[in-house]
């Protein structure tokens, strides 16, 4: 068992380019998360799903997309890279909705510093 | 913004002594969890407690909940260097299946 793996760890862009976080989890969970990680902000969701096919914007997703075409990936998409996206950003994925929301368990991170 | 507080920052003890770290929130929630994160790595899960629970233990920690302030603490009792790490609380609002995190509170262990 894997649980969440994210790829790349560290990654270092030009502003302006595109490129994907990619996150997989092999617990056949319903949920999985984007967020990102700054000094002293804590983590602040980017976007979420619910499932296959849904997804929605968290607090930040302003310069991110994602898709969900199947249970196990989630990647995310910086659009136009820009200096303030360099973050660590961590994927995590839960088995559980609504009242029954459970626990997150949550990648190592991928480090992303724009130039 | 939704993201809830944490305090304090940051905390500082010697081996023994009980650590007490406080959250708090804004939205009404479904439950509130604890998270661990040790430096440079991805959080762990510690404890959850529902909206419905107002105390959870679980080995050294000790969970309260009082929704009607909208905050919760944290207890670790007789803290151990291993304890050295950050922790984030995180609610899940109700009617959602967003997790919001609070800012974290550092804390270290002196051996």
């Amino acid at each position: 068992n894997a649980g969440v793996t994210q790829t790349p760890k560290f990654q270092v862009l030009k502003t302006g380019q595109s490129m994907t976080l990619q996150c997989a989890q092999d617990m056949n969970h319903e949920y999985m998360s984007w967020y990102r990680q700054d000094p002293g902000m804590g983590l602040r969701l980017i976007h979420y799903s619910v499932g296959a096919g849904i997804t929605d914007q968290g607090e930040v997703p302003n310069g991110y997309n994602v898709s969900r075409s199947t249970t196990e990936d989630f990647p995310l998409r910086l659009l136009s890279a820009a200096p303030s996206q360099t973050s660590v950003y961590f994927c995590a994925s839960s088995y559980g909705q609504g009242r029954n929301t459970g626990e997150l368990f949550f990648g190592e991170g991928s480090r992303l510093t724009v130039l | 913004s939704q993201q809830g507080e944490e305090d304090p920052q940051a905390l500082s003890i010697q081996e023994g002594e009980n650590a007490t770290m406080n959250c708090s929130y804004k939205t009404s929630i479904n439950n509130l969890q604890w998270y661990r994160q040790n430096s440079g790595r991805g959080l762990v899960h510690l404890i959850l407690i529902r909206s419905n629970e107002r105390e959870k233990h679980s080995g050294r920690l000790r969970v309260t909940l009082d929704t009607s302030k909208k905050s919760s603490s944290l207890l670790i009792t007789a803290s151990r260097a291993a304890d050295t790490a950050s922790y984030f609380c995180a609610t899940v609002t109700a009617g959602t299946y967003k997790y919001i995190f609070g800012t974290g509170t550092r804390l270290k262990v002196l051996a």
